[in-house]
């Protein structure tokens, strides 16, 4: 079945380190985005990439860096030039042109220790 | 501008009729979603409506568009605790094919 995979779920990290986070996905889709969501508060675009070895940063891209050297894969970093790190990322795909907007992945809740 | 509106929280009671409001400023919106979050998961599309329609049922969802207001409504047919969720509007644009512009979620309880 096709579907989109984030990895590690829960994640915990020291202060000054910097972490990576997974996103995979074998639906053919194009685009990628990287989101995070603070408690109560609704998605904020952090970084996308619409093809291979291009992307675009979103609202909040400051802290993080993200690559797209496969189709399938769109790594997200948190460096520790992220201030307030701790939250829960979503990464979504989609196919150029197709109505039915994003698949989103489960999510990593990040925590800074 | 980009703004998505809903307000934050509902409550209604088990086997009532919900109904989540949403308005956008955008009017090149192509498409307009409805996403369902359940607690510490991803969003899942439940539904969708293209924006020359103004009504779409499916089940028991039904999704009102008044294009002239701007405003998106989703009912949701007697409400069952499994619809305790975090509900989001978003819409599509011509001018950005691949960004979704989301709302910030409204956070449905049941109460029995």
């Amino acid at each position: 079945d096709g579907g989109i995979t984030q990895s590690p779920k829960y994640l915990f990290r020291k202060e000054g380190q910097n972490v990576t986070l997974s996103c995979e996905q074998n639906l053919n889709h194009d685009a990628m985005y990287w989101y995070r969501q603070d408690p109560g508060q609704g998605l904020r675009l952090i970084y996308y990439s619409q093809i291979v070895n291009d992307f675009q940063k979103g609202d909040i891209a400051e802290g993080y860096s993200v690559s797209r050297e496969k189709k399938e894969s769109f790594p997200l970093t948190v460096t520790s030039a992220q201030k307030n790190p701790t939250a829960f990322y979503l990464c979504a795909s989609s196919k150029q042109g197709e109505v039915y907007g994003y698949t989103f992945g489960s999510g990593t809740r990040l925590t800074v220790v | 501008g980009e703004d998505v509106e809903q307000s934050l929280f509902l409550s209604v009671r088990e086997g009532d009729s919900s109904v989540i409001n949403c308005t956008y400023t955008d009017s090149s919106s192509t498409y307009l979603y409805w996403y369902k979050q359940e607690p510490g998961a991803g969003l899942q599309l439940l539904t969708y409506i293209f924006s020359n329609m103004d009504m779409k049922q499916d089940q028991r969802l039904t999704v009102l568009l008044n294009k002239k207001d701007k405003h998106l409504s989703l009912r949701i047919a007697d409400t069952q605790t499994g619809d305790s969720a975090i509900y989001f509007c978003a819409e599509s644009r011509y001018s950005s094919a691949s960004k979704i512009i989301f709302g910030s979620g409204t956070r449905l309880s049941i109460r029995p």
